[in-house]
């Protein structure tokens, strides 16, 4: 059980580029997320998904895409990287409790340390 | 909109010490709130949470926190600090079940536990 895995775990890029992320969770979670943490700022959300084939903006979608095809996996896309974007980025996944909605525990990938020349 | 607020960016105990990592809300309704910790170059790790029942939770690694409904708080505590806790904290909190409104979490409080 490998939990909650990040690919890749680091990655320079140059102003322009463009790079997916990946996150896997084998614990069959329903929900999934996209956080950023840079300094001073704590984690804040960039997009989430309630299940398979669904996504949601968070706090600071700008700039990133996400998809969610299948339950396990959910992506992160940067089509067009700017400097603004360097950060470390986490994905997370939870479980929905019968007849509660995000309540529960979130269990976080390793990060992804991404810098944009 | 629900917030959360750590007023402490960093706190110093020496260890064996007992240590409070602040943590203060706001959000409609009852809240359901979360610490989290994060080790260095790591992933943040679930600690503890409150979603009802008694105001004292414990959690992992003898951490505590107490949920204060009149003061909207959720202080994180340790009666007996270690270096090994040193570590950045964040607070987390929901609203209600309404729709699927997410966590929001605090810019976290970086604990330096001096042996």
């Amino acid at each position: 059980n490998a939990g909650v895995t990040q690919t890749p775990k680091f990655r320079v890029l140059k102003t322009g580029q463009s790079m997916t992320l990946l996150c896997a969770q084998d614990m069959n979670h329903e929900y999934m997320y996209w956080y950023r943490q840079d300094p001073g700022m704590g984690l804040r959300l960039i997009h989430y998904s309630v299940g398979e084939g669904t996504t949601a903006k968070g706090e600071v979608p700008d700039g990133y895409n996400v998809s969610r095809l299948k339950k396990q996996n959910f992506l992160l896309g940067l089509e067009s990287a700017a400097p603004s974007q360097t950060s470390v980025y986490f994905c997370a996944s939870s479980y929905r409790l019968a007849g509660v909605l995000m309540t529960d525990t979130q269990y976080f990938g390793p990060g992804t340390r991404l810098t944009v020349l | 909109a629900q917030s959360v607020a750590q007023p402490e960016d960093q706190v110093n105990v020496a260890e064996g010490n007992p240590l409070t990592v602040k943590c203060t809300y706001s959000v409609s309704g009852n809240p359901y709130l979360f610490w989290y910790v994060q080790y260095p170059n790591r992933g943040l790790q679930f600690l503890l949470k409150y979603i009802t029942g008694d105001n004292l939770v414990k959690g992992s690694y003898g951490f505590e926190a107490e949920f204060n409904k009149s003061q909207t708080s959720f202080h994180l505590k340790k009666p007996s600090a270690l270096v090994s806790d040193s570590a950045l904290y964040f607070c987390a909190v929901r609203g209600p079940l309404t729709g699927n409104t997410p966590l929001v979490f605090g810019k976290g409080t970086r604990l330096s536990v001096i042996a």
